[in-house]
């Protein structure tokens, strides 16, 4: 089945420092990337709809600013979570899907950040 | 935004008894979903249903749907040690996103 990957698989960093989550689709191509986050013993909460080519689309409540996706190619996306405070700690988890099938989605292992 | 709310929160059970988990969810679907995740882990998909379809099976797993009520059930059969886990369902929305429901975290006894 398709792979999708993600790096780190986890980071610690300082409060005020900014980190960033990449998420790779392996062997196949994603125009569409989505962002998560999971609080723990939550649910995931979708974040943003990545897109290559153009903007991404925040959910509501959610920073853009803070936050930044860039999806630099159709196998890459990234998350830069800019200057970390100890809430923003939490397990961000992406999601691909193929094109043309939305509801197969794959989704990566998952990044722990930990902001200290 | 939640779509899904799955109940019970947590479950426990012993090993061997036969699990049921229930999700319910509020706007109209093509598509249910069920994943799996071991704690602090990544999802695993477990199956897809149709809303089209009312009954699903997959080895010890038997998914319905019933579309009229917004509901669906996850049933694990002969639970094993292994099957501890958060069970989440997942439905379709707009623009090819998939929502998440709370999740029932699962406890199986041995």
């Amino acid at each position: 089945g398709a792979v999708v990957s993600q790096h780190p698989s986890w980071v610690i960093c300082k409060s005020g420092t900014s980190v960033k989550i990449e998420c790779r689709s392996l062997d196949f191509q994603a125009t569409t990337m989505f962002w998560y986050r999971q609080f723990p013993k939550q649910s995931l909460m979708l974040m943003a709809t990545s897109n290559e080519g153009s903007k991404a689309t925040y959910e509501q409540g959610v920073e853009k600013d803070k936050f930044l996706i860039n999806h630099a190619s159709l196998t890459l996306s990234t998350l830069t979570v800019t200057s970390a405070h100890p809430e923003d700690s939490s397990f961000y988890i992406c999601s691909a899907p193929f094109d043309g099938r939305p509801y197969e989605q794959y989704f990566g292992p998952g990044t722990r950040l930990t902001v200290t | 935004s939640q779509q899904g709310e799955e109940d019970p929160q947590a479950l426990s059970i012993q090993e061997g008894e036969n699990a049921t988990m229930n999700c319910s969810y509020k706007t109209s679907i093509n598509n249910l979903q069920w994943y799996r995740q071991n704690s602090g882990r990544g999802l695993v998909h477990l199956i897809l249903i149709r809303s089209n379809e009312r009954e699903k099976h997959s080895g010890r797993l038997r998914v319905t749907l019933d579309t009229s009520k917004k509901s669906s059930s996850l049933l694990i059969t002969a639970s094993r040690a292994a099957d501890t886990a958060s069970y989440f369902c997942a439905t379709d929305a707009r623009d090819d996103k998939i929502i998440f429901g709370k999740g029932t975290r699962l406890h199986i006894l041995p």
